[in-house]
């Protein structure tokens, strides 16, 4: 089983603050995602990534930047954070096919 | 139109009830289907992979319509474990990735 981890399962920050949320996967893959999701509104894709360096712009990337300096480790980062990215993130990685597998979930919420 | 639409629900049954989720696409193109459940404050898993033969999995059938661009997922015998919300899943959008729908939320009942 594809084993995903994200750093936090919950995460309180204060607006205006930078930040980090950081997925690791551990079976090599090439591509991994960024989600969040909000109720009534499902998952809803920020970024993604296909190799190391690489990055391409999801369904709402606005607000949100990322990083993946190596191939296991995706880090999404909010630049200013704000009450309207409060929400559950949810980390993914595939090898290039279908099959997905997913973090746990980073529960953030910003004050 | 969205790309993947799916009746939210609540659906709340009892015990032993059959019940029956459907969903469409938008995007012919798409490769794949799949049915994922999620339950409250966790990840989603997958479920089954959806095909045009159909396919069953214990007490779960799983049906593609690809003409009509048509998901089913078909739970019999409920338990209360089945309790969570179902989200219908389609691979191979614009930016080949998984495309969900927002999900159709499933209470199972005493």
């Amino acid at each position: 089983d594809v084993k995903v981890t994200q750093s936090s399962r919950y995460l309180v920050k204060r607006t205006g603050e930078k930040v980090f949320l950081e997925c690791v996967q551990d079976m090599d893959h090439e591509n991994m995602f960024w989600y969040r999701q909000d109720p009534g509104l499902g998952l809803r894709l920020i970024y993604f990534s296909y190799d190391v360096k690489m990055k391409e712009k999801g369904d709402i990337p606005e607000g949100y930047s990322v990083s993946r300096e190596k191939k296991e480790r995706f880090s999404l980062i909010l630049e200013s954070a704000s009450t309207n990215q409060t929400s559950m993130y949810l980390c993914a990685s595939s090898p290039g096919t279908s099959r997905y597998g997913f973090g746990q979930g980073t529960r953030l919420t910003v004050v | 139109r969205k790309e993947v639409e799916q009746d939210p629900g609540p659906f709340n049954v009892p015990e032993g009830a059959t019940v029956a989720f459907n969903c469409t696409y938008s995007n012919s193109a798409s490769q794949s289907f799949f049915w994922y459940r999620q339950d409250c404050r966790k990840e989603p898993k997958l479920l089954m992979s959806v095909y045009s033969s159909g396919n069953e999995d214990g007490r779960f059938t799983a049906q593609l319509n690809r003409a009509s661009q048509y998901i089913s997922l078909l739970i019999r015998d409920s338990k209360l474990s089945d309790s969570a919300t179902y989200l219908c899943v389609v691979y191979g959008g614009s930016q080949g990735n998984l495309i969900f729908g927002k999900g159709t939320k499933l209470s199972v009942k005493p």
